[in-house]
């Protein structure tokens, strides 16, 4: 699996959009970005993936740079229940997911 | 909505005890996972299981052993507790196939051992 670098931190403001980044310049062909939150005492819960278009869906929007080194977690409207540890992934479609420090996000009022 | 149910919220064991953790199921998943999560170092993979009887190691199996004897139950087993396996550790499920990795997770199981 191809590893993935993210902030270790980042801030954001209530009703604003959060932008979330992710490095995965070792990212092959066949491996999917995905992404996970979470929210503190919960188990992680799954937010989107992709493979090389950009996603959209009822949480989330996922945006994949062309040479798929990179990408970006977008939450358009940040709520204080957004506050949580966001982990990217990279994972083949038969490969185990492995997780690894993630971002921890905290939205201010 | 699929429901992933851990047998404990918090477990509490002395070093030696053999310990066992359960997690149930209750969507017909073939794969179910068994990860350990600590401070800093995100969640790491101990078993995983793509069906009835069948387990495959992780990236940190070194004791701990599973047991997947029907597919709606993954047990995770300690067999002689230490206490650098203090931690969190959490259930996941899957569907399995080519098209979905989606996974579900339970709420873990904070377990220390003394």
């Amino acid at each position: 699996d191809a590893k993935t670098t993210q902030p270790t931190s980042m801030d954001c403001a209530e009703g604003r959009a959060a932008n979330l980044p992710c490095n995965h310049s070792t990212i092959s062909g066949n491996e999917y970005v995905y992404w996970y939150r979470q929210i503190h005492s919960q188990g992680p819960q799954y937010i989107i993936h992709g493979l090389k278009n950009n996603e959209t869906n009822e949480m989330a929007s996922l945006i994949i740079t062309e040479d798929r080194k990179s990408s970006t977690l977008i939450l358009p409207h940040a709520t204080l229940r957004d506050t949580a540890v966001y982990y990217c992934i990279v994972s083949s479609l038969d490969y185990k997911l492995s997780f690894g420090a993630g971002t921890t996000v905290t939205v201010r009022a | 909505d699929v429901k992933v149910t851990q047998s404990s919220r918090y477990l509490v064991k002395r070093t030696g005890e053999k310990v066992f953790l359960e997690c149930v199921q209750d969507m017909d998943h073939e794969n179910m996972f068994w990860y350990r999560q600590d401070p800093g170092l995100g969640l790491r993979l101990i078993y995983f299981s793509y069906d009835v009887k069948m387990k495959e190691k992780g990236d940190i199996p070194e004791g701990y052993s599973v047991s997947r004897e029907k597919k709606e139950r993954f047990s995770l087993i300690l067999e002689s507790a230490s206490t650098n396996q203090t931690s969190m550790y959490l259930c996941a499920t899957r569907q399995g196939g080519r098209t979905n990795e989606k996974l579900f997770f339970g709420s873990g199981t904070q377990l220390s051992v003394l």
